[in-house]
């Protein structure tokens, strides 16, 4: 089945605390992208990775990392967590990053809160 | 800079009634747009995409959306609503020129269809 899947899915943390939130797709997609979800304000992307060992920043990258080594996987890292990285992550990927393209799967989420 | 204004919070309709979730988008040049749909705990999930042509696009699920470009619109449309189309809705844009990559999401409008 294709699919985006991301881990964990709920995460509770505490400030300061490094954590890695994976993302992996088996569509052999080129394009992955991470969004933040949070009320009133949509989805906001924070990095996106056009293919292997490419990457930019979104609108929001401040506060975090990626990297893309693997055509499949697009982690994200948080070096050092902070309360208002409280939010929903989302991992996305599309065949490529072209824009005539743009249709994005979705992973379903991940739910972080950090105290 | 590219946006996208999703004017109404939550839209309530009684089930067999047509439905209109408003979007009007902010892009230099001609657009990409699209429509995507989030059930409760689940990733988003593309619903239908205007990329050139017929100004009517058709969807899933019996959804379609009307592209207006002397309105900067792109409303999303259903003929006869179902208690099942009870969701959270997101308008995107992607500039066709000169936008990057990049998938401006609006901030999404609750649909609730009651019987």
């Amino acid at each position: 089945e294709a699919q985006v899947t991301q881990n964990p899915r709920y995460l509770i943390t505490v400030t300061g605390k490094k954590l890695t939130v994976t993302c992996s797709q088996n569509m052999n997609h080129e394009y992955m992208s991470w969004y933040r979800q949070d009320p009133g304000l949509g989805l906001r992307q924070i990095y996106y990775s056009m293919n292997v060992e490419v990457t930019d920043k979104g609108d929001v990258p401040e506060g975090y990392k990626v990297s893309r080594k693997e055509k499949r996987n697009f982690p994200l890292i948080l070096e050092s967590p902070s309360p208002n990285q409280t939010s929903l992550y989302f991992c996305a990927s599309s065949i490529s990053g072209q824009v005539d393209t743009g249709e994005l799967f979705f992973g379903e989420g991940s739910r972080l809160t950090v105290l | 800079a590219q946006s996208v204004a999703q004017p109404e919070d939550q839209v309530n309709v009684a089930e067999g009634n047509p439905l209109t979730v408003k979007c009007t988008y902010s892009v230099s040049g001609n657009p990409y747009l699209f429509w995507y749909v989030q059930y409760p705990n689940r990733g988003l999930q593309f619903l239908l995409k205007y990329i050139t042509g017929d100004n009517l696009v058709k969807g899933s699920y019996g959804f379609e959306a009307e592209f207006n470009k002397s309105q900067t619109s792109f409303h999303l449309k259903k003929p006869s609503a179902l208690v099942s189309d009870s969701a959270l809705y997101f308008c995107a844009v992607r500039a066709v020129t000169g936008g990057g990559n990049k998938l401006t999401f609006g901030t999404g409008t609750q649909l609730k269809v009651e019987l």
